[in-house]
């Protein structure tokens, strides 16, 4: 049973080029969501899905897009890669629709350093 | 907009000492709050969740408050160990359930 997995674990982009981060989770749960983690600034939702099919904004979501593959699966794409989008993004699962009232479980995170 | 504070940023202990970590919420209309752990270089693992109804949950040498009306809810870890040293975070849900917003996290370090 391996969780939440992401790929990949690192990541160095130059500016302009674009990419997609993958996240898979076996827990056959409804949710899925990325944040991204900055220094002093704790994490933050860019997007969210609460059942398959279904996505959501979050509070950062400029820059980015996502595709809620089918369950299993919840990819997050930058186009257009900006220095400001440096960051380690986590992708998280949890049972319940939503945020309700469920514990939410993590990936291991991707660390993006866009130059 | 909610806003999660943790107060001390960091704090470092000696092994044994009994220890509280601080969160802080600005808006009450919380439907639950969740304590994670983290640490370096990894994922967040959940340790405890409290629903907006409770007002505390234990795990182990953990033991989690919630006072909703004040904004406020601590992390108590007894009889610390190295092992404990981690970042901790904390996170509310708003009562719509459509938004997890995060405190900055409190880095810990458990001295031998």
């Amino acid at each position: 049973n391996a969780g939440v997995t992401q790929t990949p674990k690192f990541q160095v982009l130059k500016t302009g080029q674009s990419m997609t981060l993958q996240c898979a989770q076996d827990m056959n749960h409804n949710s899925m969501y990325w944040y991204r983690q900055d220094p002093g600034m704790g994490l933050r939702l860019i997007y969210y899905s609460a059942s398959e099919g279904t996505t959501d904004k979050g509070e950062v979501p400029n820059g980015y897009n996502v595709s809620r593959l089918n369950k299993r699966e919840f990819s997050l794409r930058l186009e257009s890669a900006a220095p400001s989008q440096t960051s380690v993004y986590f992708c998280a699962s949890s049972e319940g629709q939503g945020f309700l009232p469920y514990e939410q479980y993590f990936g291991p995170g991707t660390r993006l350093t866009v130059t | 907009k909610q806003e999660v504070t943790q107060i001390p940023a960091a704090l470092s202990v000696p092994e044994g000492e009994n220890l509280v970590l601080n969160c802080s919420f600005t808006d009450s209309a919380i439907y639950n709050l969740q304590w994670f752990r983290q640490d370096p270089g990894k994922g967040l693992t959940s340790l405890l969740l409290i629903q907006s109804s409770q007002r505390e949950q234990t795990s182990g040498r953990l033991n989690a408050s919630l006072d909703k009306s004040s904004g406020r809810s601590t992390l108590y870890i007894a009889a610390s160990q190295p092992g404990d040293s981690a970042t901790y975070l904390c996170a509310v849900t708003n009562n719509a359930g459509n938004m997890l917003t995060f405190g900055g996290g409190t880095r810990l370090m458990v001295k031998p």
